[in-house]
């Protein structure tokens, strides 16, 4: 069955810490790994989809990175507004459109 | 401008009360899901529909029900059948399901039911 794990649940950090969130993930093949942004009350923004190992795509302060096993969002010198919960979903390559979905890394950003 | 819409954003059920929670999409998506959000865990699917008229069963669709009758909407309907629906629903689209490449999905901004 496939799985998703995130790590860590919640992470505290100081504006321009840098830190990166973990996805480890189990399928029988990869077909995409997506990134979603999810701010309270609302739902996912879209942040990035990554397709292979070796795989990096960038956008402002974050960058996702792909291994065969695990995805990182690393987050670089972040602000307050950077604060959100990141969602990690993966896309099977028998799968017919089904994410499965972690359960999301909660970040917090503080002045 | 094209986008997800989900309405109402809040609902209130009463015990032995159907919902219907209504999405459409202005993308142009072939492709339309509905997903459940509880605390501490992961987006659930309950159902998805590759093209009009035709839909699938997710990994949660008992006590729920849909239909895709045109191409831009997807109601979801929660029965008096779904004994926990307390929780945060999200609708979302894709340029296409199945095995062709793009598959990201795009939500709308959800609808929060509460059971009363």
């Amino acid at each position: 069955e496939d799985q998703v794990t995130q790590s860590p649940e919640a992470l505290r950090l100081q504006e321009g810490e840098s830190s990166s969130l973990n996805c480890s993930y189990t399928v029988s093949g990869l077909r995409g790994l997506f990134w979603y942004r999810q701010d309270p009350g609302k739902g996912p923004e879209f942040l990035f989809t990554l397709y292979s190992a070796g795989e990096e795509k960038e956008k402002e302060r974050l960058k996702a990175t792909l291994t065969k096993k695990e995805s990182f969002l690393h987050i670089t010198a972040p602000k307050p507004e950077d604060s959100a919960t990141y969602l990690c979903a993966v896309l099977a390559t028998d799968s017919w459109g089904k994410l499965q979905f972690g359960a999301g890394t909660q970040v917090v950003v503080t002045p | 401008d094209g986008g997800i819409t989900q309405s109402p954003k809040y609902l209130f059920r009463k015990e032995g009360q159907n919902v219907t929670l209504s999405c459409e999409q202005n993308l142009n998506h072939d492709a339309m899901y509905w997903y459940r959000q509880d605390p501490g865990q992961g987006l659930r699917l309950i159902y998805y529909s590759q093209i009009v008229n035709d839909f699938q069963k997710g990994d949660i669709a008992e006590g729920y029900s849909v239909s895709r009758e045109k191409k831009e909407s997807f109601p979801l309907t929660v029965t008096s059948a779904q004994k926990n629906p307390t929780a945060f629903y999200l609708c979302a689209s894709s340029i296409r399901g199945g095995g062709s490449g793009r598959n990201e999905q795009f939500f709308g901004p959800g609808t929060r039911l509460t059971v009363l």
